[in-house]
């Protein structure tokens, strides 16, 4: 069984710029959460795709936005890049109806914006 | 809103001893509680859960306690070993039926061997 993937593992950007980043989902697994992760700080919930439709939104602004594929793989594109979005973004896939019960977290994008 | 806090940023115990890392959260209505390991360059790991239900609940070498009555939670670890140096997270689900979950900003465990 293959866990949570995530590409690239580090990124540099330039701000104003826009980025994609990738989730391969879990065997078995058709949700996936994104999650930002500042330094030093808790991750904090971006949104989650659920049948590829988005299921759920934290606090991030629309320049904020993702696709889910029907293979349940996921991308995160921010537009616009702004220094603070300097940060980990982890990408967590789960079952569904288990939602943030089975939560398997990849192990991150270091990006950062200069 | 919801929050969740944690007493103490870092901690440092010598190998062998036991660890308490506390956690304090806010919304009296957050019936289920994780708690998570992450290493440095990986993502956060599950350690153990409780539900609002419950007072205490124990796994291999940890134990959870929860008191709802100070929204407090605990994460015992016992007889602490040097893979057990990381940043631990308590994290919250905001509501029941939510999906996401609402982190704290952790503590980082040192052990010293």
């Amino acid at each position: 069984e293959t866990g949570v993937t995530q590409s690239p593992t580090h990124l540099i950007k330039t701000r104003g710029q826009q980025v994609t980043l990738r989730c391969s989902s879990q065997s078995g697994h058709n949700t996936v959460s994104w999650y930002q992760q500042a330094l030093g700080q808790g991750p904090q919930f971006i949104f989650q795709y659920y049948r590829e439709e988005e299921n759920g939104r934290g606090n991030f602004p629309p320049r904020f936005s993702g696709l889910q594929f029907p293979n349940y793989s996921s991308e995160l594109n921010v537009n616009a890049l702004e220094l603070d979005d300097s940060a980990l973004y982890l990408c967590a896939s789960s079952r569904e109806g288990w939602t943030v019960y089975g939560y398997t977290f990849g192990s991150g994008t270091r990006l950062t914006v200069v | 809103g919801e929050s969740v806090g944690l007493h103490l940023p870092t901690l440092s115990v010598q190998e062998g001893d036991n660890s308490i890392i506390n956690c304090a959260y806010s919304n009296s209505a957050s019936d289920y509680f994780i708690w998570y390991k992450q290493e440095s360059g990986k993502g956060p790991q599950f350690i153990i859960d409780i539900r609002s239900n419950m007072d205490k609940r124990q796994g291999q070498r940890v134990t959870v306690l929860l008191n709802k009555t100070v929204k407090h939670l605990s994460l015992q670890i016992a007889a602490t070993q040097p893979g057990d140096s990381a940043v631990y997270f308590c994290a919250e689900i905001p509501q029941t039926g939510a999906n996401n979950l609402f982190f704290g900003t952790g503590t980082r465990l040192t052990v010293i061997p």
